[in-house]
């Protein structure tokens, strides 16, 4: 069964530095990864999608990467923002499952 | 884009009493719709998974007969909490797939369960 874990699992960083957030598979043999934000009390925004043909993907200031030999994504985050303080989730395979989700908060 | 809805954005209940909860594919016909139930401060984990037309595949621990899903159309899935009792106050999330890849996410309902 398919289990997904993120670190850190919460992260606090000045504004304006650039960071990473990395998330992991038990099986590594994912068909396609998503990050999502969640503000609270909220949905969730998806921010990119990785296909199973595709190995990273780029959005504004985002960058998502996938290691599909070794189970684990990351997301960059440059330039960070006050408005950027969310929960990070991310979620691979067919059914989408997800991880615990790193915090975010950005210090202004 | 596409959007997805839920109906309603917020539900308290009373124990014992029944909630529909509806999830929406307003600009595009999904052929898989999904619930996922969340609580505070955990991540959200998958109740079920509707195909149109057909009965939802439930995963291990949800409990079929208490969370009745209907897929009813290629717009439209309804979860019922059957029986609520407070311990299923949640934030329940769905989501619809027009395509092989991405999932499209409505806003959540959050159901209180006095």
């Amino acid at each position: 069964k398919q289990e997904v874990t993120q670190i850190p699992a919460a992260l606090s960083v000045p504004e304006g530095e650039n960071l990473v957030l990395n998330c992991s598979f038990t099986d590594s043999a994912i068909y396609n990864l998503q990050w999502f934000r969640q503000d609270p009390g909220k949905g969730l925004t998806s921010l990119l999608l990785i296909q199973s043909s595709q190995r990273e993907q780029t959005s504004g200031r985002l960058n998502a990467s996938l290691d599909k030999s070794s189970g684990r994504s990351t997301l960059y985050i440059a330039a960070s923002q006050p408005g950027d303080s969310a929960t990070y989730l991310c979620a691979g395979d067919d059914k989408i499952i997800f991880g615990k989700g790193t915090r975010l908060h950005i210090l202004p | 884009g596409a959007v997805v809805s839920q109906h309603p954005s917020r539900v308290i209940c009373k124990s014992g009493t029944s909630v529909k909860i509806e999830c929406r594919s307003l600009d595009f016909q999904a052929t898989t719709m999904f619930w996922y139930r969340q609580f505070p401060k955990q991540s959200l984990m998958l109740m079920a998974t509707s195909n149109e037309g057909s009965k939802a595949t439930y995963e291990q621990g949800v409990e079929k007969d208490k969370f009745l899903i209907n897929h009813a159309s290629l717009t439209l899935s309804t979860l019922t909490v059957t029986s609520a009792h407070p311990e299923d106050s949640s934030f329940y999330i769905c989501s619809a797939r027009m395509d092989p890849y991405e999932q499209y996410f409505g806003p959540g309902t959050r159901l209180t369960v006095t």
